[in-house]
């Protein structure tokens, strides 16, 4: 079975500043990992998927993470913050046919 | 290019009324998963189906709660005799394959209970 760990349930920066959301995950195949984000009142939105094929993926929204296998991690980085970064952030894993979230961090930028 | 659609996006139901959650998956995808989300938590997988199966029905509760997606028409969760605790945003998701899959998400469908 597969699962995934977001330390820090909120993470506060100003802007201009790097955003960095950390995800842990774990899994006994080889997982594809995401990362969704949800603005208030709506639903989730892709913003990038790691499948194995480079290390480094790029997202929208100038957001990108990086698969590290040795430490099982996928976090998600932006060097500078805007201030409609603002929302919830989800990291998923999906093996075989299902798909596991973490329990969101909430990002808040401030001016 | 329509994407998931979900209806109604919210709705108030009395203790002991039957709910009825809509989801119609983005054109050509067959898979459709539901998610509940409680307030300050994160996604919880209740139900995994295809057209006119249930793939993985393992994160749904065993009783009041009941999912389909028929051959035409909408995938439906229906929830019998709601509780208060089952207020909650519904998230329905499709995916063009089984597996590894993005899946795509609709807006959500708000349930408050009074």
């Amino acid at each position: 079975a597969q699962s995934v760990t977001q330390l820090g349930s909120h993470v506060s920066v100003s802007e201009g500043a790097l955003v960095l959301l950390r995800c842990n995950y774990s899994s006994s195949v080889p997982p594809y990992l995401f990362w969704y984000v949800q603005y208030p009142n709506q639903g989730l939105q892709l913003l990038l998927k790691y499948t194995s094929a480079a290390t480094l993926v790029k997202g929208i929204n100038g957001f990108e993470a990086e698969f590290k296998k040795s430490e099982t991690s996928f976090h998600l980085t932006k060097p500078s913050a805007h201030m409609s970064d603002a929302a919830e952030y989800f990291c998923a894993v999906s093996a075989y046919n299902d798909m596991r979230f973490g329990a969101g961090t909430r990002l808040t930028v401030k001016p | 290019n329509a994407g998931v659609m979900q209806n109604p996006r919210h709705l108030v139901r009395r203790r002991g009324q039957e709910a009825r959650l809509r989801c119609s998956p983005m054109k050509g995808h067959s898979h459709v998963y539901w998610y509940r989300q409680l307030p300050e938590e994160g996604l919880k997988f209740m139900v995994y189906l295809q057209k006119e199966n249930i793939i993985d029905e393992s994160g749904m509760p065993k009783e009041r709660f009941s999912a389909e997606f028929p051959k035409e028409g909408p995938s439906i969760l229906r929830i019998q005799q709601v509780v208060r605790g089952d207020s909650a945003a519904y998230f329905c998701a499709s995916s063009s394959r089984q597996g590894q899959e993005t899946q795509y998400f609709g807006p959500g469908t708000r349930l408050l209970v009074l």
